[in-house]
């Protein structure tokens, strides 16, 4: 089966640092997508890490450990506008067809404050 | 360029009706695959197209729900005998190729509502 757990909410200060983690369990594993939601908007995509390590892309930060079955995402200098829901999404090859499927942990709903 | 599209963004429906849900995906995306996202949950997969065939439908539900994609570039999500459970917001995303490097992009979402 598919398991992948992330806390559900985090609350953070404006200009901190937070790090959102994430566990997967499932069968076949094709690399690691997190995905940012605001409130009634498609998901708009972060990172992707297939290989071990960080990825660093500007404030935003990802990395993972294959054999543990563990990412996490880091955001530093925290603005307001980075209140939204973060999801984390194992990658699963499709074989008909060549295709990627998804598989969307629950999110964890990220709060800002001064 | 233009992004992921999808219509309508709402629909009301009384329990029972049939609906359709149309995605105009990024032109010349091959990848085109469907989510359902309940309140407080991640996009559940659907249904992936390559090309025009369904390639794999096993997040389709049940019987009830149908998708198809004829020319390979707009898909529609078909929902026969609506139920309550149905309500949702339903998710088109499309891809540029089959590598897992390729980036779905998602479409904004149509919101089912089943009364």
């Amino acid at each position: 089966g598919q398991n992948i757990d992330q806390p559900t909410e985090m609350t953070a200060t404006e200009g901190a640092i937070v790090q959102i983690n994430c566990t997967y369990q499932t069968s076949g594993f094709n690399g690691l997508f997190w995905y940012q939601q605001h409130a009634g908007e498609a998901p708009t995509f972060l990172s992707y890490n297939v290989l071990d390590g960080l990825e660093e892309k500007g404030r935003f930060s990802s990395f993972l450990s294959r054999s543990k079955g563990y990412s996490y995402l880091l955001l530093k200098e925290l603005q307001m506008k980075d209140s939204a829901s973060y999801l984390c999404a194992v990658v699963q090859y499709i074989l008909t067809g060549g295709g990627n499927k998804l598989t969307f942990g629950t999110g964890t709903q990220l709060k800002v404050e001064l | 360029g233009a992004g992921v599209s999808q219509t309508p963004s709402n629909k009301v429906t009384e329990k029972g009706k049939y609906v359709e849900l149309r995605c105009d995906p990024i032109s010349g995306h091959t990848a085109l695959y469907w989510y359902r996202q309940s309140l407080g949950q991640g996009p559940e997969f659907l249904i992936y197209f390559q090309g025009t065939g369904a390639a794999d439908d096993s997040g389709l539900p049940n019987d009830r729900f149908f998708a198809v994609r004829p020319e390979g570039s707009v898909s529609t999500l078909k929902i026969q005998r609506t139920e309550r459970g149905d309500s949702a917001v339903y998710l088109c995303a499309s891809s540029l190729g089959e590598g897992s490097t390729y980036e779905q992009y998602f479409g904004p979402g149509t919101r089912l509502t089943v009364t």
